[in-house]
């Protein structure tokens, strides 16, 4: 069965300490891992995609990368406006996307 | 930017009532989705629909549900006979017909079903 999963599930950070969030995936026919990132009340809105072991993209103050088994979201120097929940999700091959539970991001000036 | 709409943002129902959600997709867009995620768990996906037909559906998409695209703006998705359970966020999605990285969700719909 076709699984992500993420860590932590919430995190506290003050303004300007770095992080990284993890997320685990079990998705067969994988054509992608996606990052989002939700804010309350909003659809999930399209950070990053990787296709392959070893790639990376960058974004502003953040960076996902990707392992055969993981993808991490790397987070440098946060400010409160980073605040919101990040979702991962592996894009299957029936095209549609599994998503883990996400971990919700705080951080505080 | 161009941008998935949904309507209504939130609607009440009663049990047993039925409801339409109704999203209008990115205008060159050509797949659509719907996922749901109800308050504190995961985004789940739904139904996809390419070519006026479903594509692929889950095992929530059961007989109560039903989606349409009625003219050649609207998609939506139709819930008979709610149940408390289906109470949730309804997110619609398009994407054109690159690869999948052209997704777009829409703001969602906040059913609540008493």
């Amino acid at each position: 069965e076709d699984q992500v999963t993420q860590s932590p599930e919430a995190l506290r950070l003050q303004e300007g300490e770095s992080s990284s969030l993890n997320c685990s995936y079990t998705v067969s026919g994988l054509r992608g891992l996606f990052w989002y990132r939700q804010d309350p009340g909003k659809g999930p809105e399209f950070l990053f995609t990787l296709y392959s072991a070893g790639e990376e993209k960058e974004k502003e103050r953040l960076k996902a990368t990707l392992t055969k088994k993981e993808s991490f979201l790397h987070i440098t120097a946060p400010k409160p406006e980073d605040s919101a929940t990040y979702l991962c999700a592996g894009n299957n091959y029936g095209q549609n996307f599994v998503f883990g539970p996400g971990t919700r991001l705080s951080v505080l000036p | 930017e161009p941008e998935v709409t949904q309507t209504p943002s939130h609607q009440v129902t009663q049990m047993g009532q039925e409801v339409i959600l109704r999203c209008v997709p990115i205008s060159n867009h050509l797949y659509f989705y719907w996922y749901r995620q109800i308050l504190g768990q995961k985004v789940e996906f739904l139904v996809s629909f390419y070519n006026n037909e479903i594509s692929e559906k889950s095992e929530i998409f059961d007989d109560q549900f039903s989606v349409e695209r009625p003219d050649g703006s609207n998609f939506t998705l139709k819930i008979r006979s709610t149940k408390l359970e289906d109470s949730a966020m309804y997110f619609c999605a398009s994407r054109d017909d690159r690869e999948v990285q052209g997704y777009t969700f829409g703001s969602g719909t906040r059913l609540t079903v008493v």
